[in-house]
């Protein structure tokens, strides 16, 4: 079926560190991916989204490509914040459905 | 610019008692979606509907009940609750066909504990 494997955390960096998060996806047909960021005691929100291959979602800072071949959808940001500290989940769309990562929690520290 | 809304916000239940989590949304989204958000497992999907009168089962759709008689709201429905539902439940709305697309809008959670 259809599933999202996500880089496991928690991950600790200094402020204007590189960050990536990997993702990978298994889906039947021609999925959107996304990436959605949850702050502490808050709902998911998107923070961005690619819908066919060699798309680029962009947002904040924060990059993603949608490489059909290698079935990924890396996360990446040139130099974290503090403010980025937040649990991130990658997440495909097959139509009716979404799929989430499990998560990955990042910590900035000044 | 409410969104979507939940009630309540944390909730203690004993084994065996039920109770309804509540899920409003004011944009007239067709979509609406129940989690569960387990620690390190992500989030699972309990039961969509994909308008008034229509609901289906998602991912762990098992001690729980749903309705849609409306477009605005989509209760969740736990009949004897059980330690194993102690988690924290989100509510979300999309409308693929509208100008928001796919994008999926959460509300801020309900954190339930059974004991």
């Amino acid at each position: 079926g259809d599933s999202v494997t996500q880089m496991e955390g928690p991950v600790t960096l200094s402020e204007e560190a590189f960050l990536t998060i990997n993702c990978t996806y298994t889906a039947t047909g021609y999925p959107s991916l996304f990436w959605y960021v949850q702050y502490p005691g808050e709902g998911l929100q998107l923070l961005l989204k690619a819908t066919k291959a060699d798309d680029k979602g962009s947002n904040k800072g924060f990059e993603a490509t949608y490489r059909k071949e290698t079935t990924s959808f890396h996360l990446e940001k040139g130099s974290v914040q503090v403010s980025d500290s937040a649990v991130y989940f990658c997440a495909l769309n097959t139509g009716n459905q979404f799929y989430f990562g499990t998560g990955t929690s990042l910590t900035v520290i000044p | 610019n409410a969104g979507v809304t939940q009630t309540p916000k944390f909730r203690i239940l004993k084994i065996g008692q039920s109770m309804t989590l509540q899920c409003t949304q004011d944009m007239n989204h067709n979509y609406m979606y129940w989690y569960r958000q387990d620690p390190g497992m992500g989030l699972k999907l309990i039961y969509y509907s994909v308008g008034a009168g229509i609901t289906d089962k998602g991912e762990v759709p098992n001690g729980y009940n749903v309705s849609r008689s409306t477009t605005e709201d989509f209760p969740l429905r736990l009949e004897l609750a059980a330690p194993s539902q102690t988690s924290v439940y989100f509510c979300a709305s999309s409308s693929p066909g509208g100008p928001t697309g796919e994008k999926l809008f959460f509300g801020s959670g309900t954190q339930l504990s059974v004991l």
